[in-house]
């Protein structure tokens, strides 16, 4: 069955240190966004690619990088990890004319 | 995107109907009325969406009032697996800001056995 996948589930991290979010997807759906949900906040649009080399910055872009060289995949990058970087992080997808997004199951990122 | 208002919390019993309410009052014409849920520790999950009529699927029925400014998510059997934060989200279905997702805080269900 096609599915949304999110690595790792959970990780600790250090202050400064570069961390990658994985996302994969094997629906063969052009769009794939990344989401970060803490209390308080609900979730929060960080990044999101319409198609292969499409990229662009969501609500919450800074301190966040993205990449997007084939269909399947969207890794989110921490540049430089920070505490207020503590959270879950989802990823999504869909294709251009579906109503609904399918999500991962999460990433749970600490920074400490 | 529209706002959108919700409880913040219902309960229901097992077995009976679950009404979740949504104001939604400055709606546009184009806008879609979406539901997604958000099970404890899981990744939310598309429910239902409409725009004027009201629609059912397997999991739920939507009915959204005439004037589009309110509309209700019925999930008709509740069971405990439906205890989640609900959200009702309103947007535009395409455009420059296609599959950008605004969650609001959502109502918390509580299904009661």
């Amino acid at each position: 069955d096609a599915e949304i996948t999110q690595s790792p589930r959970h990780k600790i991290t250090e202050t400064g240190r570069q961390v990658t979010l994985a996302c994969h997807q094997t629906w063969n759906h052009n769009n794939m966004f990344w989401y970060r949900q803490d209390l308080g906040h609900g979730l929060r649009l960080i990044h999101y690619s319409y198609g292969v080399h499409d990229t662009n910055k969501g609500e919450v872009s800074d301190g966040y990088s993205v990449s997007r060289s084939n269909t399947e995949d969207l890794p989110l990058t921490l540049e430089s990890a920070a505490s207020s970087q503590t959270s879950v992080y989802f990823c999504a997808s869909t294709r251009t004319g579906l109503h609904e997004q399918y999500f991962g199951p999460g990433t749970r990122l600490t920074v400490t | 995107d529209a706002k959108t208002t919700q409880p913040t919390s219902m309960d229901c019993a097992e077995g009976r109907a679950a009404n979740l309410p949504c104001n939604h009052s400055t709606i546009s014409g184009n806008e879609y009325v979406y539901w997604y849920r958000q099970i404890h520790s899981q990744g939310p999950q598309y429910i239902i969406h409409g725009l004027k009529n009201n629609e059912t699927n397997e999991m739920a029925s939507l009915i959204i009032t005439e004037d589009r400014k309110s509309s209700t998510l019925i999930l008709p059997h509740a069971t405990l697996r439906d205890t989640a934060v609900y959200y009702c989200i309103v947007r535009v279905a395409g455009g420059t800001s296609y599959g950008k997702l605004t969650f609001g805080q959502g109502t918390i269900l509580t299904v009661h056995p």
